[in-house]
């Protein structure tokens, strides 16, 4: 079946504007992640969301990142008045419930870059 | 609250021969797992292999396995017969349930190469 998908693919962006990322998961996954994913580092934890409910935010750097599941589905993360330091690759994952030992299946990510 | 650290930031091998990639993690989680995650260049993450920390035998899969040690904190995975496809940036993760949600903490990665 399909798999993860995000995007766009790449994303150019001036510093203040405005970016809207869009992640498609695997069809009746209930949990989804967002990742920020620094050049040559491991992604760190940006926001949960179980179903429609966004249930752990806490790794969202600013009040200018804001993400939403309405339908339980399909997820945006909005990046308000973008920064140069918001420049990164940025996973989404979704898994078949919630749960630690649950396997993450990542999206290609979308790559940002503000100049 | 978990941190995860990988102290080799590149790591080489030659087809066919076994590399291990070292891992160390610390975490208050009582109930917790830990991954390694493989990511070729330009795509996806993909999982390797799983450990649940309540299981002290080691995860095998194929020519992937791991040294589990819980005392140390050490997960450390061992690459037997290594290919050319082998070659990516691996990265080990923690993750815990409750109101951890199964979120990942991920180490700084490690930069495999594989020689032909």
């Amino acid at each position: 079946g399909a798999g993860v998908s995000q995007s766009p693919r790449y994303k150019v962006a001036k510093r203040g504007q405005d970016v809207a990322l869009r992640c498609d998961p695997i069809s009746g996954h209930v949990s989804l992640f967002w990742y920020q994913q620094a050049l040559g580092q491991g992604p760190e934890f940006l926001t949960y969301f179980q179903n429609e409910a966004q249930l752990d935010k806490s790794g969202l750097p600013s009040d200018r990142f804001f993400a939403e599941r309405p339908e339980g589905s399909v997820s945006t993360l909005k990046i308000q008045r973008t920064q140069q330091e918001d420049s990164a690759v940025y996973l989404c994952a979704s898994s078949p419930r919630q749960g630690g030992r649950e396997t993450q299946y990542f999206g290609p990510g979308t790559r940002l870059l503000v100049l | 609250a978990q941190t995860v650290t990988q102290s080799q930031p590149e790591m080489s091998v030659q087809e066919a021969e076994t590399v291990t990639l070292s891992c160390t993690y610390d975490t208050s989680e009582s109930d917790y797992y830990l991954f390694w995650y493989k990511q070729p260049p330009s795509r996806q993450m993909i999982l390797v292999i799983r450990q649940e920390a309540y299981k002290q035998q080691n995860a095998t899969e194929n020519r992937f396995s791991v040294n589990f040690q819980k005392a140390a904190k050490s997960f450390s995975l061992k690459i037997s017969d290594s290919q050319l496809g082998d070659a990516a940036m691996y990265f080990c993760a923690c993750s815990a349930g409750g109101t951890s949600y199964g979120k990942l903490t991920f180490g700084q990665g490690t930069i495999l190469t594989v020689h032909p």
